[in-house]
Formats: C-alpha cells, structure tokens, sequence
C-alpha cells in the first residue's frame, strides 16, 4: 500500500519568514495530492492540492510543488502570519475512491 | 451552513459500554468515512461509504459497526469499548476525487 512520509515534524519561524513542509509518497500509482490544516480542537480544512498533471499550484501565500519522478511534494507559505500556526498534513491518493494515506503531521509555530 | 455535524463533541464511557457517534453532512457529496485520530496526531481511515456502500473497511475490530441509512448520514457504533479506544474520531465526506470535508471531531474518553 501506500506510505507518505512528512517532515519535519515540527516547524518554527519568525512572523514573516517562509516555512517549507516536505513529503515522499511510495506508490507511483498515487496523483492526488491534497494539503489539510489542522487548527486546535478542529478538523482538518483543505487548503490546497495538486493533481499529476501539474507541477506547482498557488493560492496567495500558499504553494505546492510536485515532483513525480523523485516521488516528492512539498508545501510552501511565504511571509508566514501567527494564524498559520497548526499541524499541517500532506496526503496521497490514486484519485477517484481510493484510499487516501496522511503523513504525520507538521506542527508549525509562527513566533510574532 | 453546509458543513458535515457530528454528534457529541464530546464522549467520557466506561470500558464495557456501547456508544454511538452520528455524522451527517448536507453538502450533496456522494462518499462519507470516519478517520481515528491518536494521541500523536496520525490520522487512520477506518471506514468509507459511497451512496450507502460500503468501499473502504481497514482492519478494524469488528466492535466498530459504521452504518449509512442514506448518503448523507454515517454512523459508528461501537461495542464493548476499549481503553484504547480512545481517541479523536474525525467524520469526513467528499464528491468524488475532490478532498475531503471533515466534521470537527468527536473526543471519545474510555475509563
């Protein structure tokens, strides 16, 4: 089955800066690639994903890149607010309703 | 609001007992799961349902009993509760491969 490894497991910087969160996924059969933010004492909200077809995709502050052939992926935001701070997943799925698989999580802490 | 609503937020049992999480979701989707989340934040799928069938079964005990009257509605039930089955259980519903929609999460405290 499929394995998506995340790291690192924590994050922290200063208000303003970027922070990169980066994952490895196994099966090559996966192309669904969706990004959760998790608040305290909430679900986790989508906040961006990415298909195969497609290499980078942003959204304001948020990115994410795709590398099909080195199996990885990984979440940027820029200019980083205190209300990003959360645990981010990343997750992969071969699409339709196959199973997705979550990394561990990634908690980032935006210090003001 | 259109949103997926589970039901109680929150839940304290004593091992031994039976207990029910519901889920409902008015978004139109067609697939609905339950996630467990542990101590350590890894989240596990446990079940899904598209339009009431059932399409995802991990292993899970055969305690836990998912139940869909309709695509709109899924719930667990579980027997005879565990101390480790303690944890965060997250509902979720999607419209074919587009992400999910989580409920926010029923805490379920087994002492």
């Amino acid at each position: 089955g499929e394995n998506v490894e995340q790291h690192p497991s924590t994050l922290s910087v200063q208000e303003g800066d970027s922070a990169v969160i980066k994952c490895t996924y196994s099966d090559s059969a996966s192309n669904y690639f969706p990004w959760y933010k998790q608040e305290l004492g909430k679900g986790p909200q989508l906040i961006i994903d990415i298909r195969s077809n497609v290499g980078e995709k942003k959204d304001q502050r948020i990115a994410v890149t795709l590398n099909k052939t080195a199996k990885h992926f990984s979440l940027h935001i820029t200019e980083t607010q205190p209300e990003d701070s959360a645990v981010y997943f990343c997750a992969a799925s071969k699409g339709g309703y196959q199973k997705v698989t979550f990394g561990i999580g990634t908690k980032l802490q935006v210090i003001p | 609001d259109t949103a997926v609503s589970q039901t109680p937020k929150y839940l304290v049992t004593q091992m031994g007992n039976d207990k029910s999480i519901k889920c409902e979701q008015n978004l139109g989707h067609d697939t609905m799961y339950w996630y467990k989340q542990d101590s350590k934040k890894f989240l596990k799928i446990m079940f899904s349902y598209n339009n009431k069938e059932l399409i995802i079964n991990e292993t899970v005990p055969n305690r836990f009993s998912p139940k869909s009257p309709d695509k709109a509605h899924l719930n667990l039930h579980i027997n005879s509760l565990e101390l480790g089955d303690s944890a965060v259980y997250f509902c979720a519903s999607s419209q074919g491969s587009e992400g999910y929609t989580f409920g926010s999460g029923t805490r379920l405290t087994v002492v």
